[in-house]
């Protein structure tokens, strides 16, 4: 398996743009999540799935931000409309689930910067 | 909900010497407590995790410790090398709901 993968790597956007980042998580894998990874606050959990039924979005800073998992091998993470605020590395990891021993596998992340 | 707090948030030592990062948490529903490495533009990965039936866990230079009593666990790394320099996050899960709450992160660096 090639690992979570994540799209885009890089994303520059002026302030008011909608912002769109995509996650494969490992094939097999129940539980999906998505992180936001700044200086200041370290990685906050901001949703996750199991299943693909969303768990608890508790993080979910505003209603600027959402989040889908329409199957088992996609996920999205949506901001609309983009604040400078959000700049930051979005990571989405998966972990096998219960059924698993609970390692987190993360992508390689994507960078946004919001002009 | 579950909070993790890590000290201290960055540790400088010497090559060779040990170092010793400590985390608290707050839910005591919690079970699942893994260690993170994430080095310079990388992303997290496993370095070494406990469950709360085991007190301590090594792995060549990694040694993790729990007191559940307490709600307090700790990383140690000993033999430090330069290549040890990175991000280390502890987390603390409740596995039956998969949740994983991050500590923010010691910044260790390893002075040759």
């Amino acid at each position: 398996d090639a690992g979570v993968i994540q799209s885009p790597r890089h994303e520059v956007t002026e302030m008011g743009q909608e912002v769109t980042l995509r996650c494969k998580p490992i094939s097999g894998h129940n539980s999906l999540f998505w992180y936001r990874q700044t200086m200041m606050r370290g990685l906050e959990l901001l949703i996750y799935f199991n299943n693909n039924v969303p768990i608890d979005d508790s993080g979910m800073p505003e209603d600027r931000f959402s989040a889908k998992m329409p199957n088992a091998s996609f996920s999205t993470l949506k901001i609309q409309p983009s604040e400078p605020r959000d700049s930051a590395v979005y990571f989405c990891a998966s972990s096998p689930g219960t059924s698993g021993n609970g390692e987190l596998f993360f992508g390689e992340g994507s960078r946004l910067t919001v002009l | 909900g579950e909070n993790v707090e890590q000290h201290p948030s960055t540790l400088s030592v010497q090559e060779g010497d040990s170092a010793v990062i400590k985390c608290t948490y707050s839910d005591s529903a919690s079970n699942y407590f893994p260690w993170y490495k994430q080095e310079l533009g990388k992303r997290p990965q496993l370095i070494i995790d406990i469950r709360s039936n085991v007190g301590e866990k090594k792995d060549q230079r990694i040694a993790v410790t729990l007191n559940k009593t307490a709600k307090h666990f700790s990383l140690h790394i000993t033999e430090t090398q330069p290549e040890d320099s990175a991000v280390y996050f502890c987390a603390a899960t409740e596995t039956s709901y998969d949740k994983v709450i991050f500590g923010p992160g010691t910044s260790l660096s390893v002075i040759p």
